[in-house]
């Protein structure tokens, strides 16, 4: 009974880079949530999905992020042309329904060099 | 409208104290208070959680207390062990609308023997 599932747990990218991180939500669980960590902060919202549909991304960049759940396969947050201020950790979550609560995964820890 | 604060910032409490955090909210829509703990290079986790139909909840060594007038809410760790040090963070969020989680700023916790 895997937990949520993120990958990569770690991830360097150079500054203009494309950033791709992975998440796989509890089985079953159709709701995803993406989170956003920077060092000695909380966690701030970015985007919830639900299977191929994007509910509410009023927390993501307009520009250079984009997030998907797909029918098939784990949910992507994608990042373009990456820039110093994007290194964080990157938290996915996911719930069987809106009355649940979250199941968090580890994490990705971008650093843009 | 969207925020929770918590306090303090970070706590040092001896072995076997009681160890107290508060939050405080402001959009009264908000209806499920969760409290996660997270340990360095991991996710958040689920504590405990509390609805305002209740003023208190305890699991174990672990008591929310809820005071909806004063829109309040503390956790509080009785018997406080070195493995409780974590950062521990409160979040709110309300049913209706989107189901995102609104997170205080994290309190780091240090039990000392």
């Amino acid at each position: 009974n895997a937990g949520v599932m993120q990958n990569p747990r770690h991830l360097v990218r150079r500054r203009g880079q494309e950033a791709r991180l992975r998440c796989s939500p509890v089985k079953g669980h159709s709701h995803v949530y993406w989170y956003r960590q920077l060092p000695e902060e909380g966690l701030k919202f970015m985007v919830y999905l639900q299977k191929e549909n994007i509910i509410d991304e009023s927390g993501m960049p307009k520009e250079r992020f984009s997030a998907e759940f797909p029918k098939e396969g784990p949910s992507i947050l994608r990042i373009q042309q990456v820039v110093r201020g994007d290194s964080a950790a990157y938290f996915c979550a996911s719930s069987p329904s809106r009355d649940y609560g979250y199941t968090f995964g580890s994490g990705t820890r971008l650093t843009v060099v | 409208q969207q925020q929770v604060k918590q306090s303090p910032q970070s706590l040092i409490v001896q072995k076997g104290g009681i160890s107290i955090i508060n939050c405080a909210y402001e959009n009264t829509a908000f209806d499920y208070f969760p409290w996660y703990q997270q340990f360095p290079g991991k996710g958040p986790a689920l504590l405990i959680a509390i609805r305002p139909d209740v003023s208190e909840k305890k699991e174990g060594r672990f008591t929310i207390s809820f005071n909806k007038s004063a829109k309040q809410f503390s956790l509080h760790i009785m018997d406080s062990q070195p493995g409780d040090s974590a950062t521990y963070f409160c979040a709110a969020r309300a049913s209706f609308g989107n189901e995102k989680l609104t997170f205080g700023t994290g309190t780091r916790l240090t039990i000392i023997p």
